[in-house]
This record gives structure tokens, C-alpha cells and sequence, in this order.
């Protein structure tokens, strides 16, 4: 059975420092990988997917890597800003693609003004 | 593109009744997903429909169910509502496998 860990729970971030978001998966028979950002009461906005042949991707301030073979992705944030305070999660979908995604906890970031 | 659609956004139900929540996914997309979250569990996948047919399933109680139509619109119903079925409820569709979800807003259930 697959499990997915987010490490730290939850981080503060004074402005402008970049950091690093960690996800750890158990099965290394992953599909794809997606980070996900979560702000309070409201749905999931898709960031990155990275597949389970791709090492990493980048969008803007953000770039996912991933490392099949350690179980892991990491999602770094250059230059965080306010906006950028949410939850941030991370999801697998096993291989074979079917739809039976499994979803860490998230990591609740706050970046201080 | 209009995004995925969900209705109601906030429902109070007592325990014992049933509920029936709906999703419409983004046009041309196929499959639906369904998703509860809650606190201390976080996000468990319910189940999922591509083309009307369940293709998965996740472990939950036979009082929750779905289906999905021909137009790919999605329903999910508990039934025998229980406290602990109060959460975030989220549906997620995607144009083919392996792609990128998109989720709905959500509909927030509350059982007193």
C-alpha cells in the first residue's frame, strides 16, 4: 500500500527566503507525481506534475524534482512571497495510471511579510 | 474553459439522512474523481469514473456511492449519514490518464 509523507507539517518563512517542500513516497511504481496547492476552505490548484520518467519541471518560482529510486520529491520556491502562503501537497498515482491517487498530508506554509 | 463545477458548496444534514453531491468536469474531460478530506486524515481517494463505468474504488463503506453520465457530469451519495462523514468533499477530473487533475471548489457536509 502506497504512503505518502510531507515533511516539515508546517513552516514560517520570512519573505523572500526560498525553500524547500519534501514529499516521500513508499512504492516506487509511481505513474506521476503532482504538487498541489491548497489555500484554506477551497479546492486544489495543480502546480507541477512531473512524470515518472522526468527528473524535474519548472513553472515560474517553482521547480519539483523527482527521485523514483529514493522515494522522494522535493518542491523548492524561490523568493517566497505572501501569496505564496497555503498548504502544499503532494500526490501519486500508482503505475497503470489509474486514478487511485494517494495524497501526503501537506505542508501548511506561512511566509512572513 | 470553464472549470469543474460543484454543487451545493455547503450542506447540513442530521445523521441517518442521505446525500447526494454533484460534479461537473472541465468539457472534454472523462474521468471523475472523487476525494474526502478531513482533518486528521487529509485527502482519501473515494472513487473513480471514466466513460459511466467505476474504474476504481477506495476503501470505503458500501454507503457511498457514485455514478457518472453519459455527459460525464458525476454524482456521489452517502447514505446512513454519520458524524465522521462531515469533510471537505472534492472531485477532480482530467482529460486522460496520467494527466493533470484539476479539482472543483468543493462541497463542504456538515452532519449534526
Amino acid at each position: 500500500k502506497q504512503e505518502v509523507t510531507q515533511i516539515p507539517a508546517a513552516l514560517s518563512v520570512p519573505e523572500g527566503e526560498n525553500l524547500v517542500l519534501n514529499c516521500s513516497f513508499t512504492d516506487s511504481a509511481i505513474y506521476n507525481l503532482q504538487w498541489f496547492r491548497q489555500d484554506p476552505g477551497k479546492g486544489l490548484t495543480s502546480l507541477l506534475l512531473i512524470q515518472s520518467s522526468q527528473r524535474e519541471q519548472t513553472s515560474g518560482r517553482l521547480n519539483a524534482s523527482l527521485d523514483k529510486s529514493s522515494g522522494r520529491s522535493t518542491l523548492y520556491i524561490a523568493a517566497s512571497q505572501p501569496g505564496d502562503s497555503a498548504t502544499y501537497l503532494c500526490a501519486v498515482t500508482p503505475d497503470g495510471g489509474y486514478q487511485k491517487v494517494t495524497f501526503g498530508i501537506g505542508t501548511k506554509l506561512q511566509v512572513i511579510p | 474553459k470553464a472549470g469543474v463545477t460543484q454543487t451545493p458548496r455547503y450542506l447540513i444534514k442530521t445523521r441517518g439522512q442521505q446525500v447526494t453531491l454533484s460534479c461537473s468536469p472541465i468539457s472534454g474531460h472523462r474521468s471523475v474523481s472523487w476525494y474526502q478530506q478531513t482533518p486528521g486524515q487529509g485527502l482519501q481517494f473515494l472513487f473513480e469514473y471514466f466513460s459511466e463505468t467505476q474504474r476504481n474504488k477506495g476503501n470505503f463503506p458500501g454507503r457511498f456511492s457514485g455514478r457518472q453520465f453519459s455527459n460525464s457530469r458525476s454524482e456521489m451519495n452517502v447514505s446512513t449519514l454519520e458524524l465522521g462523514d462531515s469533510a471537505l468533499y472534492l472531485c477532480a477530473s482530467l482529460a486522460g490518464t496520467g494527466e493533470t487533475q484539476y479539482f472543483g471548489p468543493g462541497t463542504r457536509l456538515l452532519v449534526l
